[in-house]
Order: C-alpha cells, then structure tokens, then sequence
C-alpha cells in the first residue's frame, strides 16, 4: 500500500520557473528520499533528508521535511526540460531497506 | 563504480509459465530490495534480503519468491504468471538495510504477461 500521496499529481511549468512537489506520508519514518523516473524507467536518488532534518540541499533541489505535518516537499529552481520526469518520495522506518512510495507527480516542463 | 544492473530489460512471457529475473547490485552493498511498479498500484514492496537472508517481506503471494546469493547478487522468481504480473520489477541496492542509506535502484525489467 501507498504510504501516502503526493500533491499535485501533474504540474505544467515553463523552462526557468521553479517546480514544488508535496509529498505527505501516514506514519513515522526514520528517512524520507526523493527519487526521479524518466518514462517507466529506473528510479534514480536524488536526496535523502532524515527525520531530525528539516531542510536539505543538492545543487538545484532543496527538500524540506516537517516530521510533525508528516509532510516534505521538493522544489526544483531554474527548471530545464530535462528535469521532465516522475518525481517519488518514499520513506522507512529504520527496521529494513523497505521503502513506502508516495504516488508520484509527473513534472512536464516545456521550453 | 558499475550501478545497480538487472537483466533482462525486457521480457515476454506466457500466462502459467515462470520467470527468472536478476539483480547485481552496487559493489560493496549486501542489501537487495525488489518492487513491483505497475498503473494501479504504484510502487510495491516485494522483499528484501541482505546477506543471504530474506529480512522482510511484502503483501504478495508465495508465487513471488528470491533469493540471495554470497557475492549479494539477487534474483527473483515469479512462478504460474497471471496477466496481472504485468509490471516493471525494480530491485533496489544499499550499503546496509535500514540507518540513513540511501537506496539506488537499477533500471528494472519490464515483463509483460500474456
């Protein structure tokens, strides 16, 4: 089952607009990790923020993590159309590698 | 340093019939994950094992099995397919399982059933 939902499921952007994607989960977790998937294909990591973080950096991408709302969100700044892609969060609870995927966003952004 | 790679990328198969996939993690990783991403479902969790051991275990029926070998290369068998095994299986590698490591997934084997 889903952990939880991710908000908004698609988003439209302009290339150099930023991009925001929310992600809220249902339980506690240890860690929270983004990931990207172009078109079906493997998921790759983008950041991992742990649960006593509150924000974190990595070039273009800033997360931020809000353990109390059981909330994080990703933002994309200067976004190029290469940054088109499926963006995931997923979270664990520190027992096992067992990630819970959030449904996704579908980020398009058009020249 | 080689990523995680499984094989095949793609795969047709017949309704009853069983399938073999494979996963080689990153160098130096003992920890396997296995999802399953299909339209419906997202992004499920199948198991995980770490040094040759299933350590968890997800929501599927006993026709989903692994196992692990000792170098940690990983594979999973899915046995009297159903339409419904229709997805892409993704397999996931991590240093250890658990404590703030990161997972690094491959680029997962798109089987369909027919």
């Amino acid at each position: 089952s889903q952990q939880g939902e991710e908000d908004p499921q698609a988003l439209s952007i302009q290339e150099g607009e930023n991009a925001t994607m929310n992600c809220s989960y249902k339980t506690s977790i240890n860690n929270l990790q983004w990931y990207r998937q172009n078109s079906g294909r493997g998921l790759v990591h983008l950041i991992l923020i742990r649960s006593n973080e509150r924000e974190k950096h990595s070039g273009r991408l800033r997360v931020t993590l809000d353990t109390s709302k059981k909330s994080s969100s990703l933002l994309i700044t200067a976004s190029r159309a290469a940054d088109t892609a499926s963006y995931f969060c997923a979270t664990d609870d520190g027992t096992a590698s067992k990630l819970t995927f959030g449904t996704g966003t579908r980020l398009q952004v058009t020249l | 340093k080689a990523g995680v790679t499984q094989t095949p990328r793609y795969l047709i198969k017949t309704r009853g019939q069983q399938v073999t996939l494979s996963c080689s993690p990153i160098s130096g990783h003992r920890s396997v994950s296995w999802y399953q991403q299909t339209p419906g479902q997202g992004l499920q969790f199948l198991f995980e094992y770490f040094s040759e051991t299933q350590r968890n275990k997800g929501n599927f029926p006993g026709r989903f099995s692994g196992r692990q070998f000792s170098n940690s290369r990983s594979e999973m068998n899915v046995s009297t397919l159903e339409l419904g095994d229709s997805a892409l299986y993704l397999c996931a590698s991590s240093l250890d399982p658990g404590w703030n490591t990161e997972a690094f997934f491959g680029q997962g084997t798109r089987l369909t059933v027919v």
